[in-house]
Protein backbone atom coordinates (compact mmCIF):
# COMPACT_ATOMS: atom_id res chain seq x y z
CA UNK A 1 0.00 0.00 0.00
CA UNK A 2 1.09 3.71 -0.53
CA UNK A 3 1.37 5.87 1.87
CA UNK A 4 2.21 9.92 2.11
CA UNK A 5 3.07 12.12 5.53
CA UNK A 6 2.69 15.59 5.57
CA UNK A 7 4.02 15.70 9.68
CA UNK A 8 3.39 20.15 9.93
CA UNK A 9 -0.39 20.72 9.97
CA UNK A 10 1.24 24.36 9.97
CA UNK A 11 4.16 26.20 8.76
CA UNK A 12 4.62 29.77 9.03
CA UNK A 13 7.44 31.91 7.40
CA UNK A 14 8.30 35.38 7.14
CA UNK A 15 8.12 37.15 3.69
CA UNK A 16 10.83 36.87 1.86
CA UNK A 17 12.60 34.10 4.07
CA UNK A 18 13.23 30.36 2.39
CA UNK A 19 10.37 27.83 2.88
CA UNK A 20 10.12 24.34 3.60
CA UNK A 21 6.93 22.16 3.61
CA UNK A 22 7.90 18.43 4.49
CA UNK A 23 6.75 15.21 2.93
CA UNK A 24 7.58 11.82 3.36
CA UNK A 25 5.94 8.80 1.21
CA UNK A 26 5.68 4.76 1.62
CA UNK A 27 5.85 2.82 -1.12
CA UNK A 28 6.63 -0.07 -2.34
CA UNK A 29 8.60 0.15 -5.53
CA UNK A 30 9.47 3.43 -6.80
CA UNK A 31 7.14 6.10 -6.88
CA UNK A 32 6.06 8.79 -8.68
CA UNK A 33 5.41 12.11 -6.25
CA UNK A 34 3.32 15.28 -6.61
CA UNK A 35 2.75 18.53 -4.82
CA UNK A 36 -0.53 20.19 -5.41
CA UNK A 37 -1.40 23.80 -3.59
CA UNK A 38 -4.69 24.82 -2.94
CA UNK A 39 -6.43 28.39 -2.75
CA UNK A 40 -9.44 29.14 -0.23
CA UNK A 41 -12.36 27.87 -2.17
CA UNK A 42 -10.32 26.56 -4.59
CA UNK A 43 -9.95 23.23 -6.24
CA UNK A 44 -6.41 21.95 -5.85
CA UNK A 45 -3.82 23.07 -8.22
CA UNK A 46 -0.58 20.82 -9.89
CA UNK A 47 3.00 22.64 -8.91
CA UNK A 48 4.86 19.88 -9.92
CA UNK A 49 6.35 16.20 -10.09
CA UNK A 50 8.90 13.97 -9.72
CA UNK A 51 9.03 10.54 -12.15
CA UNK A 52 12.77 10.33 -12.80
CA UNK A 53 16.06 11.79 -13.01
CA UNK A 54 17.06 14.66 -11.54
CA UNK A 55 16.61 14.45 -7.45
CA UNK A 56 15.50 18.65 -7.38
CA UNK A 57 12.48 19.46 -9.74
CA UNK A 58 11.70 22.75 -10.84
CA UNK A 59 7.72 23.86 -10.92
CA UNK A 60 5.41 26.52 -11.12
CA UNK A 61 5.52 29.68 -8.75
CA UNK A 62 9.35 29.58 -8.36
CA UNK A 63 8.89 26.43 -6.16
CA UNK A 64 11.12 23.07 -5.88
CA UNK A 65 10.84 20.02 -4.57
CA UNK A 66 13.90 17.32 -3.49
CA UNK A 67 13.29 13.69 -4.20
CA UNK A 68 15.52 11.97 -1.35
CA UNK A 69 15.17 8.23 -1.53
CA UNK A 70 17.17 6.82 1.31
CA UNK A 71 14.97 9.23 3.22
CA UNK A 72 11.59 8.74 1.54
CA UNK A 73 11.27 12.53 1.44
CA UNK A 74 10.18 15.01 -1.23
CA UNK A 75 10.26 17.76 0.66
CA UNK A 76 8.79 21.57 -1.28
CA UNK A 77 10.71 24.53 -0.87
CA UNK A 78 11.21 28.27 -2.53
CA UNK A 79 14.26 30.28 -1.93
CA UNK A 80 12.12 33.45 -0.89
CA UNK A 81 8.28 32.94 0.03
CA UNK A 82 5.53 35.45 -0.90
CA UNK A 83 2.36 36.59 1.16
CA UNK A 84 0.50 34.98 -1.65
CA UNK A 85 1.83 31.54 -1.53
CA UNK A 86 -0.06 31.62 1.78
CA UNK A 87 -2.56 28.32 0.92
CA UNK A 88 -2.84 24.99 1.73
CA UNK A 89 -0.15 22.50 0.27
CA UNK A 90 -0.66 18.53 -0.34
CA UNK A 91 1.75 16.07 -1.20
CA UNK A 92 0.79 12.75 -3.24
CA UNK A 93 2.22 9.76 -4.52
CA UNK A 94 1.86 6.69 -6.65
CA UNK A 95 3.30 3.40 -6.83
CA UNK A 96 5.21 2.42 -9.73
CA UNK A 97 5.44 -1.53 -8.80
CA UNK A 98 1.04 -1.59 -7.49
CA UNK A 99 -2.05 -1.89 -9.56
CA UNK A 100 -2.90 1.42 -7.69
CA UNK A 101 -4.10 4.28 -10.37
CA UNK A 102 -5.20 6.91 -7.96
CA UNK A 103 -2.88 9.37 -6.28
CA UNK A 104 -2.45 9.06 -2.28
CA UNK A 105 -2.87 11.87 -1.08
CA UNK A 106 -1.48 13.72 2.83
CA UNK A 107 -3.23 15.43 5.18
CA UNK A 108 -1.84 18.58 3.66
CA UNK A 109 -0.02 21.41 5.58
CA UNK A 110 -1.17 24.94 5.53
CA UNK A 111 1.36 27.84 4.81
CA UNK A 112 1.03 31.35 6.27
CA UNK A 113 3.74 33.43 4.84
CA UNK A 114 3.87 36.84 7.19
CA UNK A 115 4.21 40.37 5.85
CA UNK B 1 -10.20 25.65 -22.25
CA UNK B 2 -12.17 26.35 -19.14
CA UNK B 3 -10.65 23.75 -17.05
CA UNK B 4 -12.93 21.21 -14.98
CA UNK B 5 -16.21 22.63 -14.36
CA UNK B 6 -18.25 21.48 -11.50
CA UNK B 7 -21.95 22.01 -10.65
CA UNK B 8 -22.99 23.38 -8.25
CA UNK B 9 -20.76 25.38 -6.51
CA UNK B 10 -22.56 25.21 -3.18
CA UNK B 11 -25.56 22.71 -1.80
CA UNK B 12 -27.63 22.42 1.09
CA UNK B 13 -30.03 19.92 1.43
CA UNK B 14 -32.25 18.02 4.33
CA UNK B 15 -31.25 14.63 5.21
CA UNK B 16 -32.79 12.33 3.22
CA UNK B 17 -32.74 14.30 -0.03
CA UNK B 18 -31.30 13.54 -3.12
CA UNK B 19 -28.27 15.05 -4.01
CA UNK B 20 -26.79 15.38 -7.58
CA UNK B 21 -23.14 16.47 -8.22
CA UNK B 22 -22.40 17.32 -11.94
CA UNK B 23 -18.40 17.39 -13.63
CA UNK B 24 -17.71 18.16 -17.17
CA UNK B 25 -13.65 17.31 -17.70
CA UNK B 26 -11.56 19.13 -19.71
CA UNK B 27 -12.09 18.47 -23.45
CA UNK B 28 -10.14 14.90 -24.49
CA UNK B 29 -8.95 14.02 -21.00
CA UNK B 30 -10.04 10.32 -20.89
CA UNK B 31 -9.66 9.88 -17.14
CA UNK B 32 -12.38 11.49 -14.90
CA UNK B 33 -11.81 11.23 -11.06
CA UNK B 34 -13.65 12.00 -7.98
CA UNK B 35 -12.40 13.07 -4.99
CA UNK B 36 -14.15 13.58 -1.21
CA UNK B 37 -12.27 16.47 1.15
CA UNK B 38 -13.47 16.64 4.92
CA UNK B 39 -11.25 17.69 7.61
CA UNK B 40 -10.99 14.57 9.67
CA UNK B 41 -10.12 12.25 6.41
CA UNK B 42 -8.79 14.21 3.82
CA UNK B 43 -8.54 13.98 0.15
CA UNK B 44 -9.97 10.85 -0.53
CA UNK B 45 -10.49 9.08 -4.18
CA UNK B 46 -14.22 8.29 -4.34
CA UNK B 47 -14.44 6.28 -7.74
CA UNK B 48 -12.49 6.78 -10.96
CA UNK B 49 -13.90 5.98 -14.89
CA UNK B 50 -11.26 5.66 -17.99
CA UNK B 51 -12.63 6.67 -20.96
CA UNK B 52 -16.54 6.50 -19.46
CA UNK B 53 -15.99 3.14 -18.14
CA UNK B 54 -16.05 2.81 -14.13
CA UNK B 55 -12.26 1.39 -13.13
CA UNK B 56 -12.07 1.64 -9.43
CA UNK B 57 -15.09 2.14 -7.02
CA UNK B 58 -13.30 0.88 -4.05
CA UNK B 59 -13.39 3.90 -2.69
CA UNK B 60 -17.04 4.43 -2.79
CA UNK B 61 -18.26 4.87 0.80
CA UNK B 62 -21.74 2.94 0.51
CA UNK B 63 -24.50 1.79 -1.72
CA UNK B 64 -25.90 5.60 -1.21
CA UNK B 65 -23.44 6.77 -3.36
CA UNK B 66 -23.07 5.78 -7.54
CA UNK B 67 -21.29 7.80 -9.95
CA UNK B 68 -22.12 7.78 -13.90
CA UNK B 69 -20.43 8.75 -16.64
CA UNK B 70 -22.69 8.50 -19.62
CA UNK B 71 -20.47 10.59 -22.43
CA UNK B 72 -17.07 12.07 -22.15
CA UNK B 73 -18.04 15.27 -21.33
CA UNK B 74 -20.00 14.24 -18.52
CA UNK B 75 -20.06 12.80 -15.33
CA UNK B 76 -22.53 12.67 -12.26
CA UNK B 77 -22.02 11.86 -8.44
CA UNK B 78 -24.87 11.11 -6.97
CA UNK B 79 -26.18 10.52 -2.85
CA UNK B 80 -28.83 8.93 -1.90
CA UNK B 81 -30.31 9.42 0.46
CA UNK B 82 -28.00 11.67 1.34
CA UNK B 83 -26.63 12.08 5.45
CA UNK B 84 -25.25 14.72 7.66
CA UNK B 85 -22.29 12.82 7.45
CA UNK B 86 -22.02 13.36 3.43
CA UNK B 87 -20.95 16.64 3.96
CA UNK B 88 -18.44 17.81 2.68
CA UNK B 89 -16.24 19.10 -0.23
CA UNK B 90 -16.52 17.23 -3.27
CA UNK B 91 -13.82 17.46 -6.39
CA UNK B 92 -13.87 16.56 -9.56
CA UNK B 93 -10.69 15.85 -11.55
CA UNK B 94 -9.58 14.84 -15.49
CA UNK B 95 -6.14 13.92 -16.62
CA UNK B 96 -5.46 12.64 -20.35
CA UNK B 97 -2.97 9.88 -20.86
CA UNK B 98 -0.83 9.12 -23.47
CA UNK B 99 -0.81 5.33 -24.02
CA UNK B 100 -0.64 3.90 -20.04
CA UNK B 101 0.82 6.57 -18.87
CA UNK B 102 -1.50 7.32 -16.05
CA UNK B 103 1.35 7.32 -13.61
CA UNK B 104 3.17 9.96 -14.23
CA UNK B 105 0.28 12.30 -15.26
CA UNK B 106 -1.28 14.91 -12.94
CA UNK B 107 -4.76 15.82 -12.42
CA UNK B 108 -6.34 18.62 -12.83
CA UNK B 109 -9.12 19.99 -10.45
CA UNK B 110 -11.99 21.20 -10.43
CA UNK B 111 -13.44 23.97 -7.78
CA UNK B 112 -15.27 21.63 -6.34
CA UNK B 113 -19.00 21.44 -4.55
CA UNK B 114 -19.32 21.96 -1.12
CA UNK B 115 -22.22 20.04 0.21
CA UNK B 116 -24.08 20.51 3.82
CA UNK B 117 -26.36 18.13 4.73
CA UNK B 118 -28.91 19.37 7.32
Amino acid sequence: AQSVAQPEDQVNVAEGNPLTVKCTYSVSGNPYLFWYVQYPNRGLQFLLKYITGDNLVKGSYGFEAEFNKSQTSFHLKKPSALVSDSALYFCAVRDLSGSARQLTFGSGTQLTVLP
Amino acid sequence: DAGVIQSPRHEVTEMGQEVTLRCKPISGHDYLFWYRQTMMRGLELLIYFNNNVPIDDSGMPEDRFSAKMPNASFSTLKIQPSEPRDSAVYFCASSWVPGTLLMNTEAFFGQGTRLTVV
